[in-house]
Formats: structure tokens, C-alpha cells, sequence
């Protein structure tokens, strides 16, 4: 059964840093595109960014919001995805969505979500 | 980037009635090296991570069922619930995968009348 499980959120000023990690299971986390997207509380989806697999050069893309702030890394060796946030805003606050990207005719869809975690940037 | 925009933003069906949600790209989705079009439907219900309904517009995912289906190419799309369910009460997205940035149109709420 395919699993993903986010963890590292919580409460954080703002300025300060944050590290979420994605542990995938069920899978070769190898062979999908680790994609983060997140929720403000009651918005709706904004994609913030991917990465690619090792066969695609670990390429990874950022939506303009986060480009030069987050950071999304991955260690398949331990099945696990990281999305790394500095300089952090209040409109960051959201829930935050790791999801599969799979890989077919060459486009990644986003098949399995996590259930997400919560990043709240306030003083 | 390529902007989606979703109509309506809500909708109010009857139980057993047709629902119609319309998504339109401001750039065409559709891969012409292999006729395929990079669009996603997902269905979230509250305090649930979004659910892959339907991939390359029209493909319905495993397990999804076959009342859930979708429509269209290059820049307008649309899913149909051809009979409401009173499970089906959520938040529909349609969501592009053809160009980074990926994006997802605003959402439309469903809800039974």
C-alpha cells in the first residue's frame, strides 16, 4: 500500500526556518517525482514545487512564491523527501501536501497525497 | 504560467441529478507528440488531502467510480457526475501538468440542494 507521511510542521515565527520531511512506503520513492503542495486555511491548492527523480538529473522547479526560499531535496536511499523552508512568511501558513508524482507519457500526475501537516508562521 | 479557472465556484445539485464542473487553461494542456492532454481532476472533502479522480482528462483512476468522468481537450475541460451521491459533497479541482509551474484552478464547492 502506498503511504506518505509528512512530518516537521508547527508554529514559527516569522524569519525563522522550518525542515518538512515526506517518508514514502509502498513504492520506489526512486522512481516517482516528490511533489509539495500546500492549503492556506480555507483556500484552495497552490502547488509549490518538485522534484525530479535521479534518472531526470534531481531537477527540481518552485512556483515564483517560494522560489529562492524553499528548498526541496531527496534521499531515496531512505524513501524520504524534504522541503526546506527559510525566510519564512506569514502567508506561508498552510497545510502542507507531499504527493507521488508518477511518471507516464511523460507527464508527472499527482496520484497519492499524504494527509498533510501544518505550518503556522506567526509571532 | 498557465492560469485554470474553474465555474462555476459552487454548484447545488440534487440527489440523483447531473453535475457539471467546467475548467479552462489559459494555454493549451494537449501534448501533441502524444494527443495527450496534462489535466487532473481531485476531490477533497473537509479535513481530507485531495483524491485523484481523473488523470489526462479523461483516464478515471482505479477504484473511482464510473459516475465520476472527464471531458475535453487543449484548453477547456469538464467533469460530469452523471448521478449525485450525498458522498460526492466536496471541493473539485482541476489541476495542469503540462508546464511548470503545475497549477490548479480555484476549486468548485458541491454541495446537495
Amino acid at each position: 500500500e502506498v503511504q506518505l507521511v509528512e512530518s516537521g510542521g508547527g508554529l514559527v515565527q516569522p524569519g525563522r526556518s522550518l525542515r518538512l520531511s515526506c517518508t514514502a512506503s509502498g513504492f520506489t520513492s526512486g522512481d516517482a517525482a516528490m511533489t509539495w503542495v500546500r492549503q492556506a486555511p480555507g483556500k484552495g491548492l497552490e502547488w509549490v514545487g518538485l522534484i525530479r527523480t535521479k534518472a531526470f538529473g534531481a531537477t527540481t522547479e518552485y512556483a515564483a512564491s517560494v522560489k529562492g526560499r524553499f528548498t526541496i531535496s531527496r534521499d531515496d536511499s531512505n524513501s524520504i523527501a524534504y522541503l526546506q523552508m527559510n525566510g519564512l512568511k506569514t502567508e506561508d501558513t498552510a497545510v502542507y501536501y507531499c504527493s507521488r508524482g508518477r511518471r507516464v507519457s511523460g507527464g508527472w500526475y499527482l496520484d497519492y497525497w499524504g494527509q498533510g501537516t501544518l505550518v503556522t508562521v506567526s509571532s | 504560467d498557465i492560469v485554470m479557472t474553474q465555474s462555476p465556484d459552487s454548484l447545488t445539485v440534487s440527489l440523483g441529478e447531473r453535475a457539471t464542473i467546467n475548467c479552462k487553461s489559459s494555454q493549451s494542456v494537449l501534448f501533441s507528440s502524444n494527443n495527450k492532454n496534462f489535466l487532473g481532476w481531485y476531490q477533497q472533502k473537509p479535513g481530507q488531502p485531495p483524491k485523484l479522480l481523473i488523470y489526462w482528462a479523461s483516464t478515471r483512476e482505479s477504484g473511482v467510480p464510473d459516475r465520476f468522468s472527464g471531458s475535453g481537450s487543449g484548453t477547456d475541460f469538464t467533469l460530469t457526475i452523471s448521478s449525485l451521491q450525498a458522498e460526492d459533497v466536496a471541493v473539485y479541482y482541476c489541476h495542469q501538468y503540462y508546464n511548470t509551474p503545475y497549477t490548479f484552478g480555484q476549486g468548485t464547492k458541491l454541495e446537495i440542494k
